[in-house]
């Protein structure tokens, strides 16, 4: 039971490049979201899914486009990079039960972008 | 969404029980109450979640009023391998996972 997989770890991208961030859980979970956090600071939402074919945004979803064609992966899409996109991006997922319980957190993709 | 107040940093001594408040006036009747601790280089991990009185599980304490305005996370017996951050989260279902800025905790020897 891997639990929230992301890849890659590591990552530098030039202005202007596009790129796809992975994540996959093999936990069944309905909810998925991303997140970014930025040096010293929490951590900020980026989009959010509460089931496959269903997406919405989040704080700071410029940028940023997403999609869930299955339960099991939230891949997290960058259109064209920018220096200020330059963070550690964080997947989770949880059951979309009563009560919403622990969110399982991958262990973060660092980007940087130049 | 129910917005929390915590405070930025504290300190402590290895050995002591450490108490951290958060406020989360303007709480809902369906909003669930959760604790994650975050250590450097890696995602947050769940602590604990309550939504009145009191839970404990094998990590902590939350102590939860019967207003509900605020609570509590209690670490009882604090070692080095404690100091993280701390986020308290507000919410239900239908909310999104939004995160404050935590609480930065940092035990001294």
């Amino acid at each position: 039971n891997a639990g929230v997989t992301q890849t890659p770890k590591f990552q530098v991208l030039k202005t202007g490049q596009s790129m796809t961030l992975q994540c996959a859980q093999d936990m069944n979970h309905e909810y998925m979201s991303w997140y970014r956090q930025d040096p010293g600071m929490g951590l900020r939402l980026i989009h959010y899914s509460v089931g496959a074919g269903i997406t919405d945004q989040g704080e700071v979803p410029n940028g940023y486009n997403v999609s869930r064609s299955t339960t099991e992966d939230f891949p997290l899409r960058l259109l064209s990079a920018a220096p200020s996109q330059t963070s550690v991006y964080f997947c989770a997922s949880s059951k979309q039960t009563e009560p919403r319980t622990e969110a399982f957190f991958g262990q973060g993709t660092r980007l940087t972008v130049v | 969404l129910a917005k929390t107040t915590q405070p930025i940093s504290m300190d402590s001594y290895e050995g002591q029980e450490v108490n951290i408040t958060c406020s989360h006036n303007n709480i809902a009747t369906n909003d669930y109450i959760t604790w994650y601790q975050q250590f450097p280089s890696q995602g947050p991990r769940f602590i604990i979640q309550g939504y009145k009185t009191k839970v404990t599980n094998e990590v902590a304490s939350l102590f939860i009023p019967a207003d509900r305005k605020s609570s509590t996370l209690s670490l009882p017996r604090v070692s080095l391998s404690d100091t993280a951050v701390y986020y308290c989260l507000v919410g239900d279902l239908d909310d999104k996972i939004i995160f404050g800025k935590g609480t930065r905790l940092h035990i001294l020897p």
